[in-house]
């Protein structure tokens, strides 16, 4: 069965510093692999997604995730936070199947940005 | 677009009551996932539906939720009775087709038992 891993429950960076999020999954093919991030009280909201092909992904706010399929990892980057980022951030991986498409998730890092 | 329609927002209620969840997806999705998010926790699939069938339900506690989408549009959460475990947020979903380019989430109903 697929899994998510999401080593680091919480990070606090200074805005404008570096961010590197950290995901690692568990999945016996190619993955569909996501990131979302959740502001308080709201739903998830897709930050980028890969497929296949280029293994850097760009997606909105300024967020980059690389997949690493020697070390299963889809780690999610930014070069400079905004305190608006601060929220808290979910890796999936999607597994297409007969037994119906499934979007399973890790359990989040939550994302402090200190002015 | 209109996103995804969720209500109430908030729920209080005493353990062993019922309660509903409404969810009203996307036009033109034909999929559509309640998802269960405990604090601290990443959301977990409860129900699975394509159109108006049941595609996956195997981790819905069935001796008390229940859950339905009648005329493959609309759907509806039920838990009877609430336990104090039930405290959640209570996500609906929906996607075009299998899922696979992502899947766009409601706000969010969050239920406290107490």
């Amino acid at each position: 069965a697929q899994s998510v891993t999401q080593p680091d429950i919480h990070i606090t960076v200074s805005e404008g510093a570096s961010l590197e999020l950290r995901c690692n999954y568990s999945y016996g093919a190619t993955p569909y692999l996501f990131w979302y991030v959740q502001s308080p009280g709201q739903g998830l909201q897709l930050l980028l997604k890969y497929f296949s092909g280029d293994t850097l992904v760009q997606g909105i706010k300024g967020f980059e995730a690389e997949f690493k399929r020697s070390q299963s990892s889809f780690n999610l980057r930014k070069p400079s936070v905004h305190w608006s980022d601060a929220a808290e951030y979910f890796c999936a991986v999607f597994s297409p199947g007969g037994g119906g498409n499934k979007l399973t998730f890790g359990t989040g890092t939550q994302l402090k940005v200190e002015l | 677009e209109a996103g995804v329609a969720q209500s109430p927002r908030y729920k209080i209620i005493e353990k062993r009551q019922s309660v509903a969840f409404w969810c009203n997806p996307i036009s033109g999705h034909a999929t559509l996932y309640w998802y269960q998010q405990i604090l601290g926790q990443g959301p977990k699939l409860l129900i699975q539906f394509q159109n108006n069938g049941v595609v996956d339900d195997s981790q819905l506690p069935k001796d008390r939720f229940s859950a339905e989408r009648l005329k493959g549009v609309d759907s509806t959460l039920k838990i009877q009775p609430a336990k104090l475990e039930d405290s959640a947020v209570y996500l609906c979903a929906s996607s075009s087709g299998q899922g696979i380019y992502g899947y766009t989430f409601g706000s969010g109903t969050r239920l406290t038992v107490v």
